[in-house]
């Protein structure tokens, strides 16, 4: 158990909808990474929050959005739903304390299907 | 389980053997590298990680080696066991001064045979 809880675990919706995917990371961790690993992409990173503040972003769509609130869980929301979204989105949490370490502890990742 | 990855590299061991997973690397400017592993269902797991200073490390049963002239990356496993099957990814960071963000490759599938 990596300490990273993500719910829920499966989503299945339909195209043109929004979802909200949520992430409490380990206790202590504050920074909160959203990836997207679909079966053609890969782990694809998304964006980085640390304690409350955007950090870094990468392939994220502008459909969707994310933030990170002072208890400093996270919500990944995902609107205007396509096929092509399916996939697993996994959270991740480090310490991130200023050092550069890369070790980050995933969570078991929430499935959508968008049918 | 997940569906992960159904075009992945699939590398076949036999019980006991040494696997050796490669990773070829995008950015010349990366200065450190993670290998994950990620079982079937589960998110991904850190195993072992290396900085560009150095071309080796060992872990338990895990060696990582690191050529950055031809920015390759390999994970030795000695002694492979039915329980390191799974989806192994190299990572590399291209962030630094307090945050980063990992790229991972495309992952290669490690299947145990007994």
């Amino acid at each position: 158990d990596s300490g990273v809880t993500q719910t829920p675990k499966h989503l299945i919706t339909a195209t043109g909808q929004r979802v909200t995917l949520r992430c409490s990371p380990r206790s202590g961790d504050l920074s909160v990474y959203w990836y997207q690993q679909s079966l053609d992409q890969g782990l694809q990173f998304l964006i980085q929050y640390y304690n409350g503040e955007e950090r870094a972003k990468g392939n994220i769509l502008e459909r969707f959005s994310a933030q990170q609130f002072p208890d400093l869980h996270s919500e990944l929301n995902l609107s205007s739903l396509e096929l092509g979204d399916s996939a697993l989105y996994f959270c991740a949490s480090s310490t991130n304390t200023g050092g550069d370490t890369g070790e980050l502890f995933f969570g078991e990742g929430s499935r959508l299907t968008v049918l | 389980g997940e569906s992960v990855g159904l075009h992945l590299p699939t590398l076949s061991v036999q019980e006991g053997d040494n696997s050796i997973i490669n990773c070829a690397y995008s950015n010349s400017a990366s200065d450190y590298f993670i290998w994950y592993k990620q079982e079937s269902g589960k998110g991904p797991q850190f195993i072992i990680d290396i900085r560009s200073n150095m071309d080796k490390r060992q872990g338990q049963r895990v060696t990582v080696l690191l050529n950055k002239t031809v920015k390759h990356l390999s994970l030795q496993i000695a002694a492979t066991q039915p329980g390191d099957s799974a989806v192994y990814f190299c990572a590399e960071t291209l962030g630094s001064g307090g945050y980063n963000k990992l790229i991972f490759g495309a992952g290669t599938r490690l299947a145990v045979h007994p």
